[in-house]
C-alpha cells in the first residue's frame, strides 16, 4: 500500500519562499507528482519527478529523495495567487498509472 | 488543449436515489479515473479503467460503480445514493505510457445527498 504525509497548513509572506514537505511509504515508486489546486478548482499539474534531484520550473521547484521517501516543493516570491492547496502524489508501479494522493498542504499567502 | 468535462459542477439528490456522473475527454487517453476529494482526506480513488470496458476498483469503491462504453466517457453511478456521499467528485485521464504522464482533471461535480 502507500501511506503519504504532509503538512494540513502553511503561512508565508508575500515575496518569500516556502517549501513544503512530503514523505511516503509505498510498496512500490513510479513517480512522484505535485498538482496545485486553487479553492472550488480542478487539480493542475505542476511537476514530475521521478529521479533523485531538484527539477526546477521558474518559481517553483520540486525535489525527490527515493532512497528517504522524501520530496519537497519549494515556492520562491511568492504571490498571493500562490494561495492554494498542494497535493503530493506518488505512482506506484502498477497498471493504469494510479496515483495516491496526501492529504494536501493549504499554503496561506500573507501580505 | 486537454480538455476534461464533468456534466454538473453541483447536484443536489436524495438518499436511495440512483446517481449518474458524466466524465468525458478528448484527448484520446486510454486511463480514466473517478476520485472523490474530501476535507482532511485529500483524493481517494474510487474506480479507474485503462481501456473501454475495462475497469479496476480503487482504494474506495464501496457504493460505487461504473460504465465505460466509450473510450471518451467514464461514468460514476451511486446505485443509491447515501448521505456519506455527499462529496467533491473528481474525474481525471491521463495516457498509458509509462512515464511523464500527469493526469488531466475536471472541473468537478459537487453532490449533496439529503
Amino acid at each position: 500500500g502507500q501511506n503519504i504525509d504532509q503538512p494540513t497548513e502553511m503561512t508565508a509572506t508575500e515575496g518569500a519562499i516556502v517549501q513544503i514537505n512530503c514523505t511516503y511509504q509505498t510498496s512500490g515508486f513510479n513517480g512522484l507528482f505535485w498538482y496545485q489546486q486553487h479553492a472550488g478548482e480542478a487539480p493542475t499539474f505542476l511537476s514530475y519527478n521521478v529521479l533523485d534531484g531538484l527539477e526546477e520550473k521558474g518559481r517553483f521547484s520540486s525535489f525527490l529523495s527515493r532512497s528517504k521517501g522524501y520530496s519537497y516543493l519549494l515556492l520562491k516570491e511568492l504571490q498571493m495567487k500562490d494561495s492554494a492547496s498542494y497535493l503530493c502524489a506518488v505512482r506506484g508501479d502498477n497498471a493504469g498509472n494510479m496515483l495516491t494522493f496526501g492529504g494536501g498542504t493549504r499554503l496561506m499567502v500573507k501580505p | 488543449d486537454v480538455k476534461v468535462t464533468q456534466s454538473s459542477r453541483y447536484l443536489v439528490k436524495r438518499t436511495g436515489e440512483k446517481v449518474f456522473l458524466e466524465c468525458v475527454q478528448d484527448m484520446d487517453h486510454e486511463n480514466m479515473f473517478w476520485y472523490r476529494q474530501d476535507p482532511g482526506l485529500g483524493l481517494r480513488l474510487i474506480y479507474f479503467s485503462y481501456d473501454v470496458k475495462m475497469k479496476e476498483k480503487g482504494d474506495i469503491p464501496e457504493g460505487y460503480s461504473v460504465s465505460r462504453e466509450k473510450k471518451e466517457r467514464f461514468s460514476l453511478i451511486l446505485e443509491s445514493a447515501s448521505t456519506n456521499q455527499t462529496s467533491m467528485y473528481l474525474c481525471a485521464s491521463s495516457t498509458r505510457t509509462v512515464s511523464y504522464n500527469e493526469q488531466f482533471f475536471g472541473p468537478g461535480t459537487r453532490l449533496t445527498v439529503l
